[in-house]
């Protein structure tokens, strides 16, 4: 059985803060990696992917990848308060469309 | 934009009933998901389809059986509600054949079974 291990938090960051969001993976088949944000109420909302070790930046946010230590995370620089949401690890196989998430973790950013 | 959309956000019903949940996407994706999420569990698989008339069990199965007659309407069904059933039930659609894709989520469906 696949595992996805979050933190579920609360995590509070100070707005303008880097708020830093962590996620382990059990399956070293494990080929791509995905965040997704999720408010209070609403659909999982897709904010990146990453598949290759290193970073990945778009915008305020930046997804690392270490397939060495099974180790993904979310940074997001300049913490707004419209980021507070729970944060989504999943990951999956390359070519195999199921995704394994994690519980989320709970992000509160406090103006 | 991709849009995923399901019959019902609220949904009551009460034990032993059969409970239809219906999900359709626009964007002519192949793979169709259904999920259930519930709290300090996450989002967990419970069917999938790779084509129409097509199913595979996923994690969480018991219970639930699906139906996919169009490529664009992905249907959950609940054979006779329980009382564990009560969740937050979402569908999620992409396309495949790519390196790497991306599920696309409807807004959901909060079931109670009574």
């Amino acid at each position: 059985q696949k595992e996805v291990e979050q933190n579920s938090g609360p995590l509070s960051v100070p707005e303008g803060a880097i708020a830093s969001l962590n996620c382990t993976y059990s399956d070293r088949g494990s080929q791509s990696f995905f965040w997704y944000r999720q408010y209070s109420g609403k659909s999982p909302e897709l904010i990146m992917f990453i598949y290759s070790n290193g970073d990945k930046e778009d915008g305020r946010f930046t997804a690392q990848l270490n397939k060495a230590s099974q180790y993904v995370s979310l940074l997001i620089r300049d913490s707004q308060p419209s980021d507070s949401a729970t944060y989504l690890c999943a990951v999956s196989d390359f070519g195999n469309e199921k995704l394994t998430f994690g519980t989320g973790t709970r992000l509160t950013i406090i103006p | 934009d991709v849009k995923v959309t399901q019959s019902s956000r609220y949904l009551v019903k009460r034990t032993g009933e059969k409970v239809f949940l219906e999900c359709v996407q626009d964007m002519d994706h192949e793979n169709m998901f259904w999920y259930r999420q519930d709290p300090g569990l996450g989002l967990r698989l419970i069917y999938f389809s790779y084509d129409v008339k097509m199913k595979e069990k996923g994690d969480i199965p018991e219970g639930y059986s699906v139906s996919r007659e169009k490529k664009e309407r992905f249907s959950l069904i609940l054979e006779s509600a329980s009382t564990n059933q009560t969740s937050m039930y979402l569908c999620a659609s992409e396309t495949s054949g790519r390196a790497v894709d991306t599920q696309y989520f409807g807004p959901g469906t909060r079931l109670t079974v009574l």
